[in-house]
């Protein structure tokens, strides 16, 4: 079964730094691009990430691009988003995605999700 | 970027009735379309790739259709667990980008 567990959401200050983390088990985690997707208050999705299987390629959002850097580690089968600079406009629930397959960049399983909060 | 409009917004109906839901594309996505349901406090959930391919576990009542610009998804009789809000989402060009939502609402 594939599981999606995202951890260290929080409470930051505006211009400051936080960094995500999604543990993935349940499948051959070098065989998929992952992706981070966020959800502000009362607002629709919002893509923002994506790694591919082997961290060579990565794409981000215009609105994070430059901000955030989006990770993996292979040897942990764990997803990182280090997010640097953060504005009120980034006060969101944080979402970790693997695509359904392989080069579809399709989100077929979803954590639970963790919620950032910028504000002073 | 490519945006995708979805309509109605809001779409009140009772439970058993057909509901229809509309994605516009700003340019052709092919059939690089998917559709997402979301609940409050839950994670959304996949329903449709690829314009018509029912994700794992998703019941029939659930269908989508399309191509090029414009595509649907259909609830064929909708039980009381389908009221959520409904995403469409393009893979045809990076960026990614989701539309706005329709939000399935009990009459």
């Amino acid at each position: 079964e594939v599981q999606l567990l995202e951890s260290g959401g929080g409470l930051v200050q505006p211009g400051g730094s936080l960094r995500l983390s999604c543990a993935a088990s349940g499948f051959t985690y070098t065989t998929y691009a992952m992706n981070w997707v966020r959800q502000a208050p009362g607002k629709g999705l919002e893509w923002v990430s994506t790694i591919s299987g082997f961290g060579g390629r990565t794409y981000y959002a215009d609105s994070v691009k430059g901000r955030f850097t989006i990770s993996r580690d292979n040897s942990k089968n764990t997803l990182y988003l280090q997010m640097n600079s953060l504005r009120a406009e980034d006060t969101a629930i944080y979402y970790c995605a693997r695509e359904v397959q392989q080069e579809l960049p399709t989100f077929g399983y979803w954590g639970q999700g963790t919620l950032v909060t910028v504000s002073s | 970027e490519i945006v995708l409009t979805q309509s109605p917004a809001t779409l009140s109906l009772s439970p058993g009735e057909r509901a229809t839901l509309s994605c516009r594309a700003s340019q052709s996505i092919v059939t690089y379309l998917a559709w997402y349901q979301h609940k409050p406090g839950q994670a959304p959930r996949l329903l449709i790739y690829d314009a018509s391919n029912r994700a794992t576990g998703i019941p029939p009542r659930f269908s989508g259709s399309g191509s090029g610009t414009d595509f649907t998804l259909t609830i064929s009789s909708l039980e009381p667990e389908d009221f959520a809000v409904y995403y469409c989402q393009q893979r045809s060009n990076w960026p990614l980008t989701f539309g706005g939502g329709t939000k399935v609402e009990i009459k």
